[in-house]
């Protein structure tokens, strides 16, 4: 069984800078896929980036980008020019690669406050 | 594109009542659908996988007969909670999977349906 972790219950940060949120995970599989979905107060969930555990090349997308460490299975998550709009639940999961699709798996997640 | 709806967004019923939430893909066919329940400031605790077609996959803890899940068709699913009690009171989410990609990473979420059970 896979498990996710995220240690940081809590986080702030001023606008304008930037914060990076720690998740690390437990599997005997090689291939798999890593997320960050964020939950705003709407609690509706957003896919905010994706990384492919066979590609060495960290993921980006605009403000946000990754960190992929697979030996050590750490997947952190830096947010830049954090914006009030940044303010959200965000979950680090985890799937299985396979063709019919597999489950995700979620941790506890971290409340991040973006302060003006 | 990939846009999933359900329905209703909220609701309040009595005690003893069943209740019927949907899932629906608009703009997709869905294979597989998930729900969750979260609780407030928890993560999404998965409850059982839909398939269409087929019955339901449900998570270890999770009553079946209390949660009944239907997956009639590609773009629907449908989670009722039969003789609700105040602690089904939860938010509700569903999650569905793209057939048409061909590894089927991606899960579109729903907007969440709020249960209060008095």
């Amino acid at each position: 069984a896979q498990t996710v972790t995220q240690s940081q219950p809590e986080m702030s940060v001023q606008e304008a800078e930037t914060v990076t949120l720690s998740c690390t995970y437990d599997t005997s599989e090689n291939n798999y896929y890593l997320f960050w979905y964020k939950q705003p107060p709407s609690r509706q969930m957003i896919l905010v980036i994706r990384q492919e555990a066979y590609k060495q090349q960290n993921a980006t997308e605009n403000r946000f980008s990754v960190n992929f460490q697979k030996a050590a299975k750490s997947f952190s998550l830096k947010i830049s020019d954090s914006q009030l709009g940044d303010t959200a639940m965000y979950f680090c999961a985890f799937m299985r690669r396979e063709t019919s699709g597999s489950r995700l798996t979620f941790g506890e997640g971290t409340q991040l406050t973006v302060n003006p | 594109g990939a846009v999933v709806s359900q329905h209703p967004s909220w609701v309040i019923c009595k005690s003893g009542t069943s209740v019927k939430i949907e899932c629906r893909s608009l703009d997709f066919q869905a294979t597989t659908m998930f729900w969750y329940r979260q609780f407030p400031k928890q993560s999404l605790m998965l409850m059982a996988t839909s398939n269409e077609g087929s019955k339901a996959t449900y998570e270890q803890g999770v009553e079946k007969d209390k949660f009944l899940i239907n997956h009639a068709s590609l773009t629907l699913s449908t989670l009722t909670v039969t003789s609700a009690h105040p602690e089904d009171s939860s938010f509700y989410i569903c999650s569905a999977r793209d057939r048409g990609l061909a590894i089927q990473e991606t899960q579109y979420f729903g907007p969440g349906t709020r249960l209060l059970v008095l």
